[in-house]
């Protein structure tokens, strides 16, 4: 089974809803790192969480850490086409390298 | 400050054939890592490089293979290529390792 498990697998919503992505360590969690990628295209980073219970926002897209849970969700606000793509959680397991998960395809319709 | 470069951006080849992939990190970056990406598998650790020596290897086969230059730029090179390597292969550089920076990918198609 995955280390890193996102639910859900895609999300399909109308413009303006709320969603919430989220992702499963099988291990502790010493950072956690969300990025959206384009199909076919490289990821661009969103967020970096490293605290228990730390929360982050920018724009319309928060995430938090629940540390104990090993455990983060995203969440988006209002969401909007340009909202569309692949979102991936990364983990950092204390590995030396970054574990992701499948990632969640995000699909925004009018 | 330019972001991290891969090249080619596609490439097509045929079973058993070679292939070199070339990244440039981020300046100032000492840290480069390889991942491939398939539907099937997601995002998978390939190898981490730094400083030119390889830090941390994932679970691929001998036939993917690496290094890193002394201005930091890196290469992959998968031999023998099978149908299962067609993949996106995307590199990533950081500054120390953490937080990562990634490529546009280099679209790998076997025929």
């Amino acid at each position: 089974s995955q280390e890193l498990e996102q639910s859900p697998q895609s999300l399909i919503v109308q413009e303006g809803k709320n969603l919430t992505i989220n992702c499963t360590s099988s291990k502790t969690l010493y950072g956690l790192y969300w990025y959206k990628q384009k199909y076919g295209e490289g990821l661009i980073f969103l967020m970096m969480l490293q605290k228990g219970g730390e929360e982050k926002s920018h724009e319309k897209i928060t995430a938090k850490l629940d540390e104990k849970k090993q455990q983060s969700s995203l969440h988006i606000t209002a969401s909007q086409p340009s909202h569309a793509g692949i979102y991936l959680c990364g983990a950092d397991t204390n590995t030396d390298k970054l574990i992701f998960g499948t990632g969640t395809r995000l699909q925004v319709f009018p | 400050k330019a972001g991290v470069t891969q090249t080619p951006r596609y490439l097509i080849k045929t079973r058993g054939q070679q292939v070199t992939l070339s990244c440039s990190p981020i300046s100032g970056h000492r840290s480069v890592s390889w991942y491939q990406q398939t539907p099937g598998q997601g995002l998978q650790f390939l190898f981490e490089y730094f400083s030119e020596t390889q830090r941390n290897k994932g679970n691929f086969p001998g036939r993917f293979s690496g290094r890193q230059f002394s201005n930091s730029r890196s290469e992959m090179n998968v031999s023998t290529l099978e149908l299962g390597d067609s993949a996106l292969y995307l590199c990533a550089s950081s500054f120390g390792g953490e937080k990562l920076f990634f490529g546009s990918g280099t679209q790998l198609s076997v025929l």
